[in-house]
């Protein structure tokens, strides 16, 4: 079963406005950790954000947010006021597990994000 | 600080080649993993050593594929012999250790092409 689903293959976003990018994933771990990562087209993976399963405030990095809703078991990624830069293939992953106990990082399917000036 | 390095950046080969990609993980970080990344796709992870030990493998094609991380530093993967489906970019990638929120550091890739 797929762990990290997101079910938007593409995306587009006005320059300026606001884009919430879809995650899903799939634990029976209480202790888990979640990560969105930025592949532009030049092909490097950047790390924007992360999210643990105990955190209570949803986590913020600049004009990144992340959604998160436990119960739901969904880490949505939302960026406010678009920029051209940030058209780039987007991926959700997760760390489940105890403690430093090997714990893999398992990739989503990915969303295209494409930014219209 | 250096970043993780890979190479080559690219590499074609005929199927039923071999080929061997090499990584260099930042200085100091534990976890190294090779991810392969098809076309569309996202990075599906290959191998995860920790230091020099195998943590999962479950991935990796064993009959073809095969890596290795000697002394707990450098990592080579190899393909032999390659299949026209093993056309992706392989991805190597490295963090200080594994905790939860651990961040994974990546190369830039090798994208191979088997024709």
């Amino acid at each position: 079963a797929q762990k990290i689903t997101q079910t938007q293959p593409g995306m587009f976003v006005q320059e300026k406005e606001a884009v919430t990018l879809d995650c899903t994933y799939d634990t029976s771990d209480p202790s888990y950790g979640l990560f969105w990562y930025k592949q532009p087209s030049s092909g490097e993976m950047i790390f924007l954000i992360y999210q643990g399963s105990y955190d209570q405030q949803n986590a913020t990095e600049g004009r990144y947010s992340l959604n998160f809703q436990k119960a739901r078991k969904s880490a949505n990624l939302v960026i406010s006021a678009s920029q051209l830069g940030d058209s780039a293939m987007y991926f959700c992953a997760m760390r489940e597990g105890p403690w430093n106990a090997g714990n893999m990082l398992t990739f989503g399917g990915g969303t295209r994000l494409m930014v219209k000036p | 600080e250096a970043g993780v390095a890979q190479s080559p950046r690219y590499k074609i080969i005929e199927k039923r080649q071999s080929v061997a990609f090499w990584c260099n993980p930042i200085s100091g970080h534990a976890t190294l993993y090779w991810y392969q990344q098809i076309l569309g796709q996202g990075p599906k992870l290959l191998i995860q050593f920790q230091n020099n030990g195998v943590v999962d493998d479950s991935q990796l094609p064993k009959d073809r594929f095969s890596a290795e991380r000697l002394k707990g530093v450098d990592s080579t993967l190899k393909i032999q012999p390659a299949k026209l489906e093993d056309s992706a970019v392989y991805l190597c990638a490295s963090s200080f250790g594994t905790g939860l929120g651990t961040e994974a550091f990546f190369g830039q890739g090798t994208r191979l092409t088997v024709v």
